[in-house]
């Protein structure tokens, strides 16, 4: 099993650019998340996905788009990147969701600057 | 205002000593409590966690106590090990809330 899986590790955007993170998990799992985090700064939820077909803000949802393709996969779209976006970006799923003391399993992180 | 806060940004430990990594919060309805554990250029792991009807739990070298009263957790790690060397975030929330409070986390440096 790869567990949770994020593409790209990398990425520089130019303001105004956009770009979608890829994430995926093969592990059957529900739910799944997008954080970022920035320094000094915890980890603070973009978006979720419960269940396959159901997403729901976080706490930091401007300017962020998500979808969850099917139950592997969830991205997160930037559609116009802007410098308070540069951050670290993780992924994470949970095997049934709906509750936090399911564990959260998360990828590997996607380093984003935006010039 | 952060609901959350670990006010030590980092600290270092010589091997086979105790660590022991603070957290405290301001929410007096958090009942639910985790501790991760990341390394660089990896996704945090889960570590421990423990529910406001416990005060401590413990799980190997890692044992977690809290005091409800002064909302305050903390993490002990005995004996500590070069490989502990990580960056621990406490993360926070309601047991039957969707999501969790995160701080800032605590850098632990093991020395030989």
């Amino acid at each position: 099993n790869a567990g949770v899986t994020q593409t790209p590790k990398f990425q520089v955007l130019k303001t105004g650019q956009s770009m979608t993170l890829q994430c995926a998990q093969d592990m059957n799992h529900n739910s799944m998340y997008w954080y970022r985090q920035d320094p000094g700064m915890g980890l603070r939820l973009i978006y979720y996905s419960a269940s396959e077909g159901t997403t729901d803000k976080g706490e930091v949802p401007n300017g962020y788009n998500v979808s969850r393709l099917n139950k592997r996969e969830f991205s997160l779209r930037l559609e116009s990147a802007a410098p308070s976006q540069t951050s670290v970006y993780f992924c994470a799923s949970t095997p049934r969701g709906g509750t936090v003391t399911d564990t959260q399993y998360f990828g590997p992180g996607t380093r984003l600057t935006v010039l | 205002d952060q609901q959350v806060k670990q006010n030590s940004p980092s600290l270092s430990v010589q091997e086979g000593r105790i660590s022991i990594l603070n957290c405290d919060y301001t929410n007096s309805m958090f009942d639910y409590f985790l501790w991760y554990k990341k390394y660089p250029a990896e996704g945090p792991t889960f570590l421990i966690s423990i529910s406001s009807i416990k005060d401590k739990n413990e799980d190997g070298r890692f044992t977690v106590f809290l005091n409800k009263s002064a909302k305050h957790l903390s993490l002990h790690i005995v004996p500590s090990q070069p490989g502990d060397s990580a960056v621990y975030f406490c993360a926070a929330s309601l047991v039957y809330g969707q999501n969790f409070v995160f701080g800032p986390g605590t850098r632990l440096s093991v020395l030989p």
